[in-house]
């Protein structure tokens, strides 16, 4: 597509129940990233793909979170017995490649999945 | 402490305005230095990007990294209303891909007509 897709672009859940959020990059990209937004705050990092292989979960906070991106292309975001605290805008990026000082290292973000946990 | 501090705000500026927004870091490995601006209930999207230290220059934009002073800024001539928005300053660092970034808490901008 022409941009960042993610849905649903709003969540509205209980706390303790199972959620997915989807995001399909843009066609070719083979570098996706998952972060967060808290209100008030700056992006942080949650995970990255290269291909299908999740290079870095290292910002993942917990075991609850978990991400696959099986035919590298579109990832899916996976949160366990979500908690208030989680409730955020999850924000997907992609890229053309990774490393070095390129245009091609140019992050294009979604406009988010803004989860809500009651 | 944070690794990457940047004042919230709110700034607010007449139209005209040159607006100057600033960030400064404690690690001193940090080679990669962005900025992206954020309307609201969008994605951020990249403004300038640039590499160790320097000046960089995009129409009405320019970008500043002082890596002595671990501190960057983003300076903004003739401001719009409509660059009223969050700007964030992210930055990464090797070995990890510039994809992995650190984001700043972002400034919140208002141009006023």
């Amino acid at each position: 597509g022409a941009g960042v897709s993610q849905t649903p672009s709003n969540k509205v859940t209980e706390k303790g129940k199972y959620v997915e959020l989807r995001c399909d990059p843009i066609s070719g990209h083979t570098a996706l990233y998952w972060y967060r937004q808290s209100l008030g705050q700056g992006p942080e990092f949650l995970i990255y793909f290269q291909g299908t292989g999740a290079a870095d979960d290292s910002g993942l906070p917990n075991d609850r979170f978990f991400a696959v991106r099986p035919e590298g292309s579109v990832s899916t975001l996976k949160i366990q017995r979500t908690e208030r605290g989680d409730s955020a805008v999850y924000l997907c990026a992609s890229s053309l490649a990774t490393g070095g000082i390129s245009g091609a290292n140019v992050l294009t973000f979604g406009a988010g999945s803004r989860l809500t946990v009651l | 402490q944070k690794e990457v501090e940047q004042d919230p705000g709110p700034l607010s500026v007449p139209e005209g305005a040159i607006v100057s927004l600033n960030c400064t870091y404690s690690n001193s490995a940090f080679q990669y230095f962005m900025w992206y601006r954020q309307y609201s209930r969008k994605g951020p999207e990249l403004l300038m990007y640039t590499y160790s230290s320097g000046n960089k220059e995009d129409g009405r934009f320019t970008a500043q990294v002082d890596k002595s002073s671990k501190y960057i800024s983003l300076f903004i001539r003739d401001s719009q209303p409509s660059d009223s928005a969050t700007y964030l300053c992210a930055m990464s660092r090797p070995p990890s891909n510039t994809g992995k970034l650190i984001f700043g808490q972002g400034t919140t901008l208002q141009v006023k007509p």
